[in-house]
């Protein structure tokens, strides 16, 4: 079972570069998610999608865009990159019904992003 | 609005010593709550988990956590750390309308040999 899986794990951009996080589950969840975190600072909700075609903001959504065209897939983009951006990128999902498999959250390994 | 406080940035025990980790949460009515741990250049592994029932919670790697209502807290202990313990600790609560979670700040454990 691959679970959650990103890439790329580590990418170093230059100050108005763009590029975009992949995010691929395998388990048929319903719900995906992005998170940053930074020193300190705990885990900050990005954007988040409670299905396929949709997508919805979290504490932090300036500068990313995310889409989720396929269910299995949950892309998090940033159009012109920021020193501030610089975190270490988790993607999660989880089921949609409630009971015991809801709200529990499986996690990707993170993607290191660094922007100078 | 649902929010989590783990009051201690870094914990330090020694290997076989008792650990207690913190967490207070702010929410209306019982959440759901959560305890993750972060190995370091790791994802979030699910160390626990409340929804309801029985208050003492018993999770994997010899974790337990007890939710009491009265002072609205989640602490994370066990009896005996071992060094492969050290790690970040992340309480998260869901306050059941939604399904996203809050995270606390984190809390590193440091086992001391």
């Amino acid at each position: 079972n691959a679970g959650v899986t990103q890439t790329p794990k580590f990418r170093v951009l230059k100050t108005g570069q763009s590029m975009t996080l992949l995010c691929a589950q395998d388990m048929n969840h319903e719900y995906m998610y992005w998170y940053r975190q930074d020193p300190g600072m705990g885990l900050r909700l990005i954007h988040y999608s409670v299905g396929e075609g949709t997508t919805a903001k979290g504490e932090v959504p300036d500068g990313y865009n995310v889409s989720r065209l396929k269910k299995q897939n949950f892309l998090l983009g940033l159009e012109s990159a920021a020193p501030s951006q610089t975190s270490v990128y988790f993607c999660a999902s989880s089921h949609r019904d409630r009971g015991a498999g809801a709200n529990v959250l499986t996690f990707g390994a993170g993607s290191r992003l660094t922007v100078l | 609005a649902q929010s989590v406080t783990q009051p201690d940035i870094h914990i330090t025990v020694s290997e076989g010593a008792s650990l207690e980790l913190r967490c207070n949460y702010s929410y209306g009515a019982t959440p759901y709550l959560f305890w993750y741990v972060q190995s370091p250049g790791q994802g979030l592994q699910l160390l626990l988990k409340y929804f309801s029932g029985d208050t003492l919670v018993q999770g994997i790697k010899g974790f337990e956590a007890e939710f009491k209502r009265s002072q609205s807290s989640f602490n994370l202990r066990k009896p005996s750390v071992h060094w492969s313990d050290a790690a970040e600790y992340f309480c998260a609560v869901n306050g059941g309308s939604n399904y996203k979670l809050t995270f606390g700040k984190g809390t590193l454990l440091t086992v001391n040999p």
